[in-house]
């Protein structure tokens, strides 16, 4: 069966500080990959999804960037965080076609 | 920027009521939409996905009405229960754009 886990769970980062979350996807091949935040108050917006490996696409101008350095592995990353990137971070996958599995989310909060 | 819309943003409904909430969305260029229930401390699981206009889906309790020539999905939830508390995402997939969701509030 197909797992998806992320990590860390918990974040506190100063501003200005780097950020690194990490998910990674078993049980399938060539899965779509996706990286969602939910800022305090409002719903699920998507940061970047990916098709396959090093393609990323990226939906909302942020200081935040995605890699995708082996099939099952996606990582979101920032070389300096702001204060407006706190939030709620879900990394996700899904087949060519069908819902979404979602992972166990990264809260980050950004001092 | 696709728009996807849900109404009411939140809801409180009396144990064993029923209740029914909307999704919207763009109608043109359609894939599929998608339902997903988000329970506190957990990760969104699927409800239903749907493709075809007209289409209709049930588990259980919960079920999904479709119309993609105009643009808004319904859930229903019949008999409400506590362990329906949660919020209610749609998902419009074109890069699985999701509303701002419908936090449903059983009252015992």
């Amino acid at each position: 069966s197909q797992t998806i886990h992320q990590w860390p769970a918990t974040l506190v980062q100063p501003v200005g500080s780097p950020l690194s979350l990490e998910c990674t996807v078993e049980g399938t091949s060539n899965p779509n990959l996706y990286w969602y935040r939910q800022a305090a108050g409002r719903g699920l917006q998507l940061l970047f999804y990916s098709v396959g490996i090093g393609q990323i696409s990226s939906e909302v101008p942020q200081n935040l960037s995605a890699s995708r350095p082996q099939d099952r592995q996606f990582i979101l990353s920032s070389k300096k965080l702001l204060l407006s990137d706190s939030g709620f971070y879900l990394c996700a996958w899904s087949a060519t076609v069908g819902e979404l599995f979602f992972g166990e989310g990264s809260r980050l909060t950004v001092l | 920027i696709l728009n996807v819309e849900q109404s009411p943003q939140s809801l409180h409904v009396q144990e064993g009521d029923s209740t029914n909430f909307t999704c919207s969305f763009p109608s043109s260029n359609f894939y599929a939409l998608h339902w997903y229930r988000w329970e506190t401390a957990k990760s969104p699981e699927a409800l239903f996905v749907m493709t075809l206009n007209g289409d209709e889906k049930k588990k259980g309790r919960i079920s999904a009405t479709l119309n993609t020539k105009e643009g808004y999905s319904y859930l229903y939830i019949k008999g409400s229960q506590p362990e329906d508390s949660a919020t209610y995402l749609c998902a419009f997939k074109v890069k699985l754009t999701f509303g701002t969701g419908t936090r449903l509030t059983i009252i015992p």
